[in-house]
This record gives structure tokens, sequence and C-alpha cells, in this order.
């Protein structure tokens, strides 16, 4: 099993600002199978990136990832109030099933 | 494309609850299923995944032997029969269509264990 290491555990930035979020794995993501989501209270996880640097379907180019092999990162620019959320990776290289690291909590 | 759950509730520990997925929008008996969970204040945890024939199935270690998934092609459903229920069970329980990278999500369903 692949373990996913998220760092920091919590990020407080300012409206404006870039955020950096990094995800660690314990063993290398080929294919760069990682994922990102954002999870606010009550509602379900919404896809960011998926296979480390591909934006989904209507998310503004202010979200990137980059990475490869056992790190990776989300990068957020231009911050603004409404992007405070969990921020989870997510592996899916290693089958069946997959693995999401713990979280980090953004506050804006 | 829609994910419809229902089912969640309050379940006594040893009881059983069966929550359900209801597809529409594509064509469900093209795509794996899975269902992922959120513990209150915890993360997102990987529960179980079907393929889309319900040739194969797959669970979380702290679930296999408990939990059953299951899938209807024919009515566009998905299942979640849990059973021998724990308080550690107590959280959101999501549908996701695929796998791999899940776009497409259930709004969640609350079930709580407790006596």
């Amino acid at each position: 099993e692949i373990v996913l290491t998220q760092s920091p555990a919590t990020l407080s930035l300012s409206p404006g600002e870039r955020a950096t979020l990094s995800c660690g794995a314990s063993q290398s993501v080929r294919r760069g199978y990682l994922a990102w989501y954002q999870k606010k209270a009550g509602l379900a996880p919404r896809l960011i990136i998926y296979d480390a640097s591909t934006r989904a379907t209507g998310i503004p180019d202010r979200f990137s990832g980059s990475g490869s092999g056992t790190d990776f990162t989300l990068t957020i620019s231009r911050l603004e109030p409404e992007d405070s959320a969990v921020y989870y990776c997510q592996q899916y290289h290693v089958s069946p099933g997959f693995t999401f690291g713990q979280g980090t909590k953004l506050e804006i | 494309v829609q994910l419809v759950q229902s089912g969640g509730g309050l379940a006594q520990p040893g009881g059983s609850l069966r929550l359900s997925c209801a597809a529409s929008g594509f064509t469900f008996s093209d795509y794996n299923m899975c269902w992922v969970r959120q513990a209150p204040g915890k993360g997102l945890e990987y529960i179980s995944h079907i393929t889309s024939t319900g040739s194969e199935t797959h669970y979380g270690d702290s679930v296999r032997g408990r939990f059953t998934v299951s899938r209807d092609n024919a009515k566009n459903s998905l299942y979640l029969q849990m059973n021998s229920l724990r308080p550690e069970d107590t959280a959101v329980y999501f549908c996701a269509r695929g796998t791999a990278w899940l776009f497409y999500w259930g709004q969640g369903a609350l079930v709580t264990v407790s006596s």
C-alpha cells in the first residue's frame, strides 16, 4: 500500500497570495496517477487535478499540479476566500483500490 | 450525470444498514463504481469498489468481511450492505463513478452507529 503524507497540516494565507500544498508518497506513484480534491463541509469532494497535472473540467487555471515519483505539489495562485477548504491528494497507481493523504486545511 | 444516494440513518452496534446509489445520465454498466467515507473530523477513506460487470469486488481493510458491495446494471444502481456495524463506522458515505480519479460523486449519506 502506498502511504501519502501531506504537508503542511494547516496553511493560513491572505487573499491574493499563493498556496503550495505538498503530497509525499511512500513509494513511487508511477505514470503520475495522482489526483487532488477540494473538500468543503457538507459537500462531496470536488476533483481539482488528475494525472498529477491535468486540471479537471471547470477548474480555473489558478489551480495547477506538478510532480512525479514520490513528490507532488498543488499550487493555488491568487487565492480567493472561496478556496478555503481541506485539500486531499489521492493515488490510484497501486490497485486494487486507492489511498488518500490525510489532508491539508487551507484557511484564507 | 447524477448519483443520488439513499439509505443512511441510525444503526445499533452489531446492526446492519444498506446504502443505495442510483445513477443516471451515463451508461452505468460501462463503469466501475466505488464507495468512500469520511468519519467526523477525519479524512477521506476508500471503502470498496466493484467492476463494471460486477465480477470483481474489493474492500478496504477496515470493512473487509463486514461490508458487501453489489450492483444491478438493469436498475442502474449501486449498493453497499453494511453488517456488524461498529461505532467507528459512523461517517458520511459517498458513492463515486470510477476507481481512478473521481469526478462524479453522490451527495453523501450519513451513517450513525450508536446505542
